[in-house]
């Protein structure tokens, strides 16, 4: 089944730990997306990616990096810079930038302890 | 983007139909409607979009006013599993610029 994967369904960091979320699609996609959730918010863009080895910083990139290595991989990190990181983190994939029809992940919760 | 507004929320007894509007009274002649919703927990899934003809699928009907300003997404026979946030966005499509805004969206509660 194609599809967007995301893991760990739940996550738990430390203070000053960074940590990372995985985020897979075998759906031949171009471009990757990092949403992040706040309880009853909407979503916000914190990176996305167009291509391979490219990406660009969304509205609230600050605390947070990303890497494309792979068109199938697009993996987040929210480092110690990240002072406020308990949310609920999507990543979205599309088959080229920009298209509005995006698939989902089913999300990662990340709290902090 | 054209900016939009939807209620908060909203209430539908299971079985009927369930309309839930959107005002983008700033829309452009470019800019379609697209419709997503988000079930508790879940990501946001695709539901329909369109650009000034009325439009239907397996999932849900969307009607455009004549001028573009508002739409409606209606769920013609509502289920408890249609208990969501419902996403209003308004776009240019294929633009190959930034991603999609989502804002708070309306939340349906489908009660039986």
């Amino acid at each position: 089944d194609g599809g967007i994967t995301q893991s760990p369904k739940y996550l738990f960091r430390k203070e000053g730990q960074n940590v990372t979320l995985s985020c897979e699609q075998n759906l031949n996609h171009d471009a990757m997306y990092w949403y992040r959730q706040d309880p009853g918010q909407g979503l916000r863009l914190i990176y996305y990616s167009q291509i391979v080895n490219d990406f660009q910083k969304g509205d609230i990139a600050e605390g947070y990096s990303v890497s494309r290595e792979k068109k199938e991989s697009f993996p987040l990190t929210v480092t110690s810079a990240q002072k406020n990181p308990t949310a609920f983190y999507l990543c979205a994939s599309s088959n080229r930038g920009g298209n509005e029809k995006l698939f989902f992940g089913s999300g990662t919760q990340l709290s902090v302890l | 983007d054209a900016k939009t507004t939807q209620p908060p929320s909203m209430d539908c007894a299971e079985g009927r139909a369930a309309n839930l509007p959107c005002n983008h009274s700033t829309i452009s002649g470019n800019e379609y409607v697209y419709w997503y919703r988000q079930i508790h927990s879940q990501g946001p899934q695709y539901i329909i979009h369109g650009l000034k003809n009325n439009e239907t699928n397996e999932m849900a009907s969307l009607i455009i006013t004549e001028d573009r300003k508002s739409s409606t997404l209606i769920l013609p026979h509502a289920t408890l599993r249609d208990t969501a946030v419902y996403y209003c966005i308004v776009r240019v499509r294929n633009s190959g610029n930034t991603p999609l805004v989502f804002g708070k969206g309306t939340r349906l509660s489908v009660i039986a």
